[in-house]
């Protein structure tokens, strides 16, 4: 079965400074995968996702994924951090052949937080 | 457009009580699911339905039951509320079962089972 790890529950960065939040995948096959936001109070909002077209992924806010089938890993990144960056990721994938996009396995999330 | 609305956002229940949390999606939308986000686990699917009159199972739908009479209420109940369903609970909505649809997510019921 298709599994998500997220390395580090939490992650703490300077506001400036890069963000790196580490995904990795379980599957012999890539799967799609996606990244979702939690602001506090809120309901997730997907950042962006892998479906194969392009291995680099941009997505909102200016956050970038890369997909690396070798490492089986789709890292989020940011060049610098901002305050309003402070919230939950989840890194989630929908293994290939599986109908239905409600049927994302996610990640346990990473929790990002900016020291001013 | 409000998207999806939940309703209500925190409750708090008694073991042996039965319940419904509400969710709405005014985009007309035909897949709609629940989750359940516990710490350090992420969001598990409880069930989900692929249109009005059709509802299926997720990974963990024991002690919950769904229904879907028209497009933009799926409703969750809660037949016998256990310790074991406190949680944060979240309805999403999706255009499509596309892979790569966009889940619009709503902004969570908080539930608390003593």
């Amino acid at each position: 079965a298709q599994s998500v790890t997220q390395l580090g529950s939490h992650v703490s960065v300077s506001e400036g400074a890069l963000v790196l939040l580490r995904c990795n995948y379980s599957s012999s096959v890539p799967p799609y995968l996606f990244w979702y936001v939690q602001y506090p109070n809120q309901g997730l909002q997907l950042l962006l996702k892998y479906t194969s077209a392009a291995t680099l992924v941009k997505g909102i806010n200016g956050f970038e994924a890369e997909f690396k089938k070798s490492e089986t890993s789709f890292h989020l990144t940011k060049p610098s951090a901002h305050m309003s960056d402070a919230a939950e990721y989840f890194c989630a994938a929908l293994p290939e052949g599986i109908q239905g996009a409600q049927k994302l396995v996610f990640g346990q999330g990473t929790r990002l937080t900016i020291n001013p | 457009n409000a998207g999806v609305t939940q309703t209500p956002k925190f409750q708090v229940l008694k073991t042996g009580q039965s319940m419904t949390l509400q969710c709405a999606q005014d985009m007309n939308h035909e897949y709609m699911s629940w989750y359940r986000q516990d710490p350090g686990m992420g969001l598990r699917l409880i069930h989900y339905s692929v249109g009005a009159g059709i509802t299926d199972q997720g990974e963990v739908p024991n002690g919950y039951n769904v229904s879907r009479s028209t497009t933009e209420d799926f409703p969750l109940r809660l037949l016998s509320a256990a310790p074991s369903q406190t949680s944060v609970y979240f309805c999403a909505s999706s255009y499509s079962g596309v892979p790569t649809e966009t889940q619009y997510f709503g902004p969570g019921t908080r539930l608390l089972v003593l």
